[in-house]
Order: structure tokens, then sequence, then C-alpha cells
């Protein structure tokens, strides 16, 4: 079993729906927690990092669950713009960066 | 400002053969992160160095891999000799200090013939 674990999808959405992804992770020490964009053929980049408290930024908001070691990822009116790789990372007490597989979204018109 | 800088970008080589890879991290970034990215995967760490010294290299083949670091500057990753299954993406990261943002490089897509 993987130390983060998505759904890979794809998960094909038209434009202005809301979407959302779950991650879970299985290692109680990780103590932060963040979703990656990864365009195509291209590097990830940071998304926002994720809070028990639940932060909202623009049309996304991530939540994390402790209790449960569930992270969510909700996009609310989606644009074309949002297709992309979005990579569920933990990090670990010691600093490494653990890396889900990554959930597809393809936002059509 | 400059991001993280890698070469080549592409990478063609036969079996067997040699390669390097460089990257050049962001100014003043004291933690360099090489990661290898599969198609279809997240990446996952090979080697991660706090200044000069390689602090974490458990997920580094010791046996084909080196890496280094000398000035605690850019960095080089080498495989030697290549394998089929080493094709993938080498992705080079720098961070601030350990637990801070990591910005990615562009990454090296390497195909083993």
């Amino acid at each position: 079993r993987k130390e983060v674990e998505q759904d890979p999808g794809p998960f094909n959405v038209p434009e202005g729906a809301t979407v959302a992804f779950n991650c879970t992770y299985s290692n109680s020490a990780s103590q932060s927690f963040f979703w990656y964009r990864q365009d195509c053929r291209k590097e990830p980049k940071l998304l926002m990092s994720v809070y028990s408290s639940g932060n909202e930024d623009g049309r996304f908001t991530a939540q994390l669950n402790r209790a449960s070691q569930y992270i969510s990822l909700l996009i609310r009116d989606s644009k074309l713009s949002d297709s992309a790789t979005y990579l569920c990372v933990a990090l670990r007490n010691t600093g490494k960066l653990i890396f889900g597989q990554g959930t597809t979204l393809q936002v059509k018109p | 400002e400059a991001g993280v800088v890698q070469s080549p970008r592409y990478k063609i080589i036969e079996k067997k053969q040699p390669v390097a890879f460089w990257c050049n991290p962001i100014s003043g970034h004291n933690t360099l992160y090489w990661y290898l990215q599969n198609l279809g995967q997240g990446p996952e760490l090979l080697i991660r160095y706090e200044n000069e010294e390689a602090v974490d290299d458990s997920q580094l083949p010791k046996d084909r891999f080196s890496a280094e670091r000398l000035k605690g500057v850019d960095s080089t990753l080498k495989i030697q000799p290549a394998e089929l299954g080493d094709s993938a993406v080498y992705l080079c990261a720098s961070s601030l200090d350990v637990g801070e943002t990591q910005y990615f490089g562009p990454g090296t897509r390497l195909l083993v013939l």
C-alpha cells in the first residue's frame, strides 16, 4: 500500500462544474500536507497548503481530516485551464515529501 | 528571479551507456533534491542535500547511481551504466531549508534504448 493514495482518474467534467479530489495517507507522523499541480510534461508546482481548519484560495478549497487521515481538494466553477494532474503530498517530520500518484482532471468546453 | 535550472532537457542513450544530469538551484537555497518520476506516478525522492552534505540517499540505487554537490550549489546526478528501466523524468528541486516550499526545475526526460 502506498503511503499517499489518490484515485488517478481521469475526471472529465464540463466547464463550470464543481469537482472534488480525495487523498488518504497512512503515516500518522506526517506533519504537513499540500496539493501540487502538474501540467502535462511540466514540473510540479505548489497549488496550496492544507490545514485542518480548511483553507480557500479563490475557487480552490482544501481540507485536512487528521482523525481519518484524509485530504480533499474542491474546485468550483472549473475552467479549461484547470486541466492538469493534481498531486497530493505529505511532508514527513524528516523533511521528506511523499507524493501520491496524482489525479488527472480534464475540463471540457 | 531565475528558477531551478536543469540540463539537458531531453536525453536519448543506449543501454549500458553513462549519462549525467545537471541542476542549478535557486540562488540562496541550501537544500537540493533529486527526484525520479515515472509515467503516471508522482515524483519519488532519490537524494536530498543540505548544503554539500547528502542527508537522505536511501532511495538512490547506489550500484549505478551517484550524485554530488561539491560546493553546496549546483549538483550532478549520474547513471552508469543506464538500464532500460531508468527511462523516466529526473526532477531537481530546491528549498531555502528543509521543510520549506520546494521549487522544481523543468526536469530531464531520459529515454534509454
